[in-house]
C-alpha cells in the first residue's frame, strides 16, 4: 500500500510570499488532515476534510490560510502571504473515515520564511 | 477545551526502562494515542488505548487511568534507536486527534 504522498520536502520563502503544499492520501482514505508543526512543539490540527468537504476549520487561520480537496482525494494548502511564524513542518495525515485513528502521515513539508 | 501535558525532556541508557507520563483534560473522551516521531520524520502510530488498563505491545507498552486522565508509555530494553520524540495524542467526539507537545528521548550508551 503506498503512504500518504506530500511535496515538496521542503521550501524556503520570503515573507509576504505565497506557498503551496500539496498532499495526496492513501487510496480509499475519505478523511485527510493537514497538521503544523512548530520546532519543539506537537502537531496541531489546521484543518480536517471528510470527502471533499470541511468538517473542522476552526484553527485554521483564514486571513491568510486557504485548503481544498477537490474530487475527494488530493488536497493542496496555501499560505498567502507567508509570515515568519508560519515556518514549521507542514504535515498531511489520512484515515479510512472520521471515526477510524489508523492514521497515517506523510512526510511532511519543512517551511522556512526568511 | 482540552489540555495535554508530558515531560519535555528524558533521558535514559541503553537497556533501562523508561516511563513518559501524559496527563490529559478533555470532554468526551474517546481514547488515547501514543506517537513516535523521529526528528526529521513523520510520527509513526505506536499505540492506542481507549479502556483502563495496560496494553502491551513488544518492549512497548501503554497504561491508561481514565478516572485520573492520566497515561503513561512504558519502553523497555531500551535501545539508541528509541531516541525519538513521543507525542501522546487524545480523541475526543470522534474529532480529529490533539497532540501534546511531545517528550524527547535521549537513550546513551
Amino acid at each position: 500500500e503506498a503512504g500518504v504522498a506530500q511535496s515538496p520536502r521542503y521550501k524556503i520563502i520570503e515573507k509576504r510570499q505565497s506557498v503551496a503544499f500539496w498532499c495526496n492520501p492513501i487510496s480509499g482514505h475519505a478523511t485527510l488532515y493537514w497538521y503544523q508543526q512548530i520546532l519543539g512543539q506537537g502537531p496541531k490540527l489546521l484543518i480536517q476534510f471528510q470527502n471533499n468537504g470541511v468538517v473542522d476549520d476552526s484553527q485554521l487561520p483564514k486571513d491568510r490560510f486557504s485548503a481544498e480537496r477537490l474530487k475527494g482525494v488530493d488536497s493542496t494548502l496555501k499560505i498567502q502571504p507567508a509570515k515568519l511564524e508560519d515556518s514549521a513542518v507542514y504535515l498531511c495525515a489520512s484515515s479510512l473515515d472520521r471515526q477510524n485513528y489508523g492514521y497515517t502521515f506523510g512526510s511532511g513539508t519543512r517551511l522556512t520564511v526568511v | 477545551g482540552q489540555n495535554i501535558d508530558q515531560p519535555t525532556e528524558m533521558t535514559a541508557t541503553e537497556g533501562a526502562i523508561v516511563q513518559i507520563n501524559c496527563t490529559y483534560q478533555t470532554s468526551g473522551f474517546n481514547g488515547l494515542f501514543w506517537y513516535q516521531q523521529h526528528a526529521g520524520e513523520a510520527p509513526t502510530f505506536l499505540s492506542y488505548n481507549v479502556l483502563d488498563g495496560l496494553e502491551e505491545k513488544g518492549r512497548f507498552s501503554s497504561f491508561l487511568s481514565r478516572s485520573k486522565g492520566y497515561s503513561y508509555l512504558l519502553l523497555k530494553e531500551l535501545q539508541m534507536k528509541d531516541s525519538a520524540s513521543y507525542l501522546c495524542a487524545v480523541s475526543s467526539r470522534g474529532t480529529a486527534l490533539i497532540f501534546g507537545k511531545g517528550t524527547t528521548l535521549s537513550v546513551s550508551s
